[in-house]
């Protein structure tokens, strides 16, 4: 059964503390894995896609890589407004479906 | 750019009442989709649609259906609410599968109670 599991559920640090956040997957031929941002009462909004093990995308103080059963989201030098909830999905080959991680939400203090 | 918008932000109704809950892509997507997201559940899909009058069920369908009429727009109906349909429900759409890996666009979200 296709699945993803986020850790931690909720990570505090202080602003410029540099940290990771998992994404562990188990899927039958991963098609795409997405990362998303989300604050509180709002949609997700589109951060990365990786493809394959050894893919690296970075925006700013944000950098997701792959490897062949997890993904890690590296938060350099945090601030306050990358505060949020962080969701990883991923797609299989087979099937129109993405698999959500409930997410870590992330709180940066000044 | 990219848009995805839904009817309401926030909604009320109390159990019993029919419930609909639109939403309008831009993009001219083929695929759209309804999630429904709770607490320390994530997000849960209902049903997604690949195309005009087309749907499939998704994990949760049970309370729900929903209508596809023209390609832009993908409707959610909770046919006879009750109150643990009380949730956050997104939309989102995404391009044909077969041209393109690209992510899923999310909506802003409705959060709906139900008394």
């Amino acid at each position: 059964e296709d699945q993803v599991t986020q850790s931690p559920e909720a990570l505090r640090l202080q602003e410029g503390e540099s940290s990771s956040l998992n994404c562990s997957y188990t899927v039958s031929g991963l098609r795409g894995l997405f990362w998303y941002r989300q604050d509180p009462g709002k949609g997700p909004e589109f951060l990365f896609t990786l493809y394959s093990a050894g893919e690296e995308k970075e925006k700013e103080r944000l950098k997701a890589t792959l490897t062949k059963k997890e993904s890690f989201l590296h938060i350099t030098a945090p601030k306050p407004e990358d505060s949020a909830t962080y969701l990883c999905a991923v797609q299989a080959w087979t099937g129109n479906q993405f698999y959500f991680g409930t997410g870590t939400s992330l709180t940066v203090i000044p | 750019d990219v848009k995805v918008t839904q009817s309401s932000r926030y909604l009320v109704k109390r159990t019993g009442e029919k419930v609909f809950l639109e939403c309008v892509q831009d993009m001219d997507h083929e695929n759209m989709f309804w999630y429904r997201q709770d607490p320390g559940l994530g997000l849960r899909l209902i049903y997604f649609s690949y195309d005009v009058k087309m749907k499939e069920k998704g994990d949760i369908p049970e309370g729900y259906s929903v209508s596809r009429e023209k390609k832009e727009r993908f409707s959610l109906i909770l046919e006879s609410a009750s109150t643990n349909q009380t949730s956050m429900y997104l939309c989102a759409s995404r391009g044909r599968l077969a041209l393109s890996t690209d992510t899923q666009y999310f909506g802003p979200g409705t959060r709906l109670t139900v008394l």
